[in-house]
């Protein structure tokens, strides 16, 4: 059973539009993320969710917003697509935030998203 | 903001050989973690060290921390054509509230040729 899985795997939009990915974890982490992975391979935390509370937004654009129906779901949804979007979405939860051990994270496989 | 830098960006070596890759850090951490990316996959964590720990072992795996200079090495021992991957450094920092953010460096692209 995939412990963090993604939907879709490929995502291919004119600009303009909007989209949603969604994640889901079965691990019963209290914790998940959103990470942009860019063509040089630069992996950048965009949003951590702990127990349905926004703990981190690094400087991402507002047409970005997570959302998490419950503790085991975070779904990025992306208003007003722009060509520099592309990039490689990458979900991934932990059991918590409190460091050490238990920031061990989990990858789910990605979303490759192309604008056009 | 950026906290880890690999180096190098990219290693070549023929199986059997070790691999070392380093990392480099700006600030204090809480641990300091690595993980592997295969091409087109999500990151698999490998290890993770303490800041109070010098080396740890997992396997084919050992990675040393030295926070006085800021910097850890991952040594891959016997290297195998299914170790080529690239690998992160990720720092523990703290980021208020009782919570830590990992903050991921550019990774070292490793070519393991059999």
């Amino acid at each position: 059973d995939t412990a963090v899985s993604q939907t879709p795997k490929y995502l291919v939009t004119q600009m303009g539009n909007d989209k949603s990915i969604k994640c889901e974890q079965n691990l019963g982490h209290d914790t998940m993320y959103w990470y942009k992975q860019d063509s040089k391979k630069f992996l950048k935390i965009m949003f951590s969710y702990n127990n349905k509370e926004l703990i981190i937004n690094e400087t991402v654009p507002n047409r970005f917003s997570p959302k998490s129906p419950d503790k085991a779901h975070l779904n990025l949804h992306i208003n007003s697509l722009e060509l520099g979007d592309s990039a490689v979405y990458f979900c991934a939860s932990s059991q918590d935030m409190a460091g050490g051990a238990y920031n061990e994270q989990f990858f789910g496989p990605g979303t490759r998203l192309t604008v056009l | 903001s950026q906290q880890g830098e690999e180096d190098p960006q990219a290693l070549s070596i023929q199986e059997g050989e070790n691999a070392t890759m380093n990392c480099s850090y700006k600030t204090s951490i809480n641990n300091l973690q690595w993980y592997r990316q295969n091409s087109g996959r999500g990151l698999v964590h490998l290890i993770l060290i303490r800041s109070n720990e010098r080396e740890k072992h997992s396997g084919r795996l050992r990675v040393t921390l030295d926070t006085s200079k800021k910097s850890s090495s991952l040594l891959i021992t016997a290297s195998r054509a299914a170790d080529t991957a690239s690998y992160f450094c990720a720092t523990d920092q703290y980021s208020g509230a009782g919570s830590y953010q990992l903050t991921f460096g550019k990774g070292t692209k490793l070519s393991v040729i059999p």
